[in-house]
């Protein structure tokens, strides 16, 4: 099945324990991306990739890092989480960079930080 | 002032109204025009997408475009309990590889 797989689905940290946020598609996509989702500011960029070893920052990169060593996946890494960062995050992908190519999501993370 | 704004709700209506969901936008460079559907704990995935002014139809849904008011409609006819769910209007600028903006999502709540 076609899917874009994150994981953990839940986690619950405190602040300062650096955490990474898995990300893994199977359908050879090009651009993957990550957002998060905050009550009343809907989805927010965070960081995207448009191929393997690039890498390019949205919105709201700060607090995050990324990394794009294979195509299938792009880990979202939080070095030193602070209880801002307390958020619902998706992952997503898509087959190319044309502006009608639609976003394939994950099912999304909920961040809770303490 | 957000780029895209969007009325939260939520939205109850019975089941077989016709409903209309919007968003507008303020700048006048947006081209491409998507509506995505999010139910609980899943991830959004696209509904529709329109380019520039006019109106689009599949099945049971519309999606409408009037850039001259730079407003964007969704129109669900017959609704279904199923039909349950967030919405999000989403647009991008004709130059933009892929700079998605955002509405803030309408729950929109279908009562048997």
């Amino acid at each position: 099945e076609a899917q874009v797989t994150q994981n953990p689905r839940y986690l619950i940290t405190v602040t300062g324990k650096k955490l990474t946020v898995t990300c893994s598609q199977n359908m050879n996509h090009e651009y993957m991306s990550w957002y998060r989702q905050d009550p009343g500011l809907g989805l927010r960029q965070i960081y995207y990739s448009m191929n393997v070893e690039v890498t390019d920052k949205g919105d709201v990169p700060e607090g995050y890092k990324v990394s794009r060593k294979e195509k299938r996946n792009f880990p979202l890494i939080l070095e030193s989480p602070s209880p801002n960062q307390t958020s619902l995050y998706f992952c997503a992908s898509s087959p190319r960079t044309g502006l009608n190519s639609p976003l394939h999501f994950g099912n999304g993370t909920r961040l809770t930080v303490t | 002032q957000k780029e895209v704004e969007q009325d939260p709700g939520p939205l109850s209506v019975p089941e077989g109204a016709i409903v209309s969901l919007n968003c507008t936008y303020s700048n006048s460079a947006f081209q491409y025009f998507m509506w995505y559907r999010q139910y609980s704990r899943k991830g959004p995935e696209l509904l529709m997408y329109t380019y520039s002014s006019g109106n689009k139809e599949d099945g049971r849904f519309t999606a409408q475009v009037d850039k001259s008011s730079k407003y964007i409609s969704l129109f669900i006819r017959d609704s279904q309990p199923s039909d349950s769910a967030t919405y999000l209007c989403a647009m991008r600028r004709m130059d933009s590889n892929y700079q998605l903006i955002w509405g803030a999502g309408t729950k929109l709540i279908i009562k048997p």
